[in-house]
């Protein structure tokens, strides 16, 4: 089956510790997004990629970092920069293949740093 | 900017019953596709429906139908004969037509009264 896999489900880190979230997808799609959601909130764009090794920053891009290396994965660094970590995180995929235009997204990534 | 507004953070509504959730965004652009998405409390992002905005005939799936009103740059989601399933946060979304980038709104939380 088609479909974008984020792990792990459940991530912990100490504070000061760099950490990489996986993103993988068998879509054949072209772009991919990472978003940050806190509790209450709505989806807040960190990073998205349009095509292999190209890659644009979003609304609040301090403190990760991406690499788009292959089509199939966008891995999201969150380094210690950042100040407050602690969120659940989506990534996304779009293309023309299944539905066109719309975003699918995989089943995130709650990381808590302490 | 591009903005997205959904200006009900709760709704609730009985089992059964019809619920409709407002949404309205700023584009200046006039070829882009509007979205809604479905969070439920596994938080996997599902699509509900999506509308073309050149398309004049409001999109339909199962129970789920919009009222898009382009002049007016509103896009509401109505849900008939409301189910326990249906709880859940919903995500109004758009995207333009020559862009990769998504625009999300902050969400309504609808509630499901048995």
């Amino acid at each position: 089956d088609g479909g974008i896999t984020q792990s792990p489900k459940y991530l912990f880190r100490k504070e000061g510790q760099n950490v990489t979230l996986s993103c993988e997808q068998n879509l054949n799609h072209d772009a991919m997004y990472w978003y940050r959601q806190d509790p209450g909130q709505g989806l807040r764009l960190i990073y998205y990629s349009q095509i292999v090794n190209d890659f644009q920053k979003g609304d609040i891009a301090e403190g990760y970092s991406v690499s788009r290396e292959k089509k199939e994965s966008f891995p999201l660094t969150v380094t210690s920069a950042q100040k407050n970590p602690t969120a659940f995180y989506l990534c996304a995929s779009s293309g023309r293949d299944p539905g066109p235009y719309e975003q699918y997204f995989g089943p995130g990534t709650r990381l808590t740093v302490t | 900017a591009q903005t997205v507004t959904q200006s009900q953070p709760e709704m609730s509504v009985q089992e059964a019953e019809t619920v409709t959730l407002s949404c309205t965004y700023d584009t200046s652009e006039s070829d882009y596709y509007l979205f809604w998405y479905k969070q439920p409390p596994s938080r996997q992002m599902i699509l509900v429906i999506r509308q073309e905005a050149y398309k004049q005939q409001n999109a339909t799936e199962n129970r789920f139908s919009v009222n898009f009103q382009k002049a007016a740059k509103s896009f509401s989601l109505k849900i008939s004969d409301s189910q326990l399933g249906d709880a859940a946060m919903y995500f109004c979304a758009y995207r333009i037509n020559t862009g990769n980038q998504f625009y999300f709104g902050t969400g309504t939380s609808l509630t499901v009264i048995p």
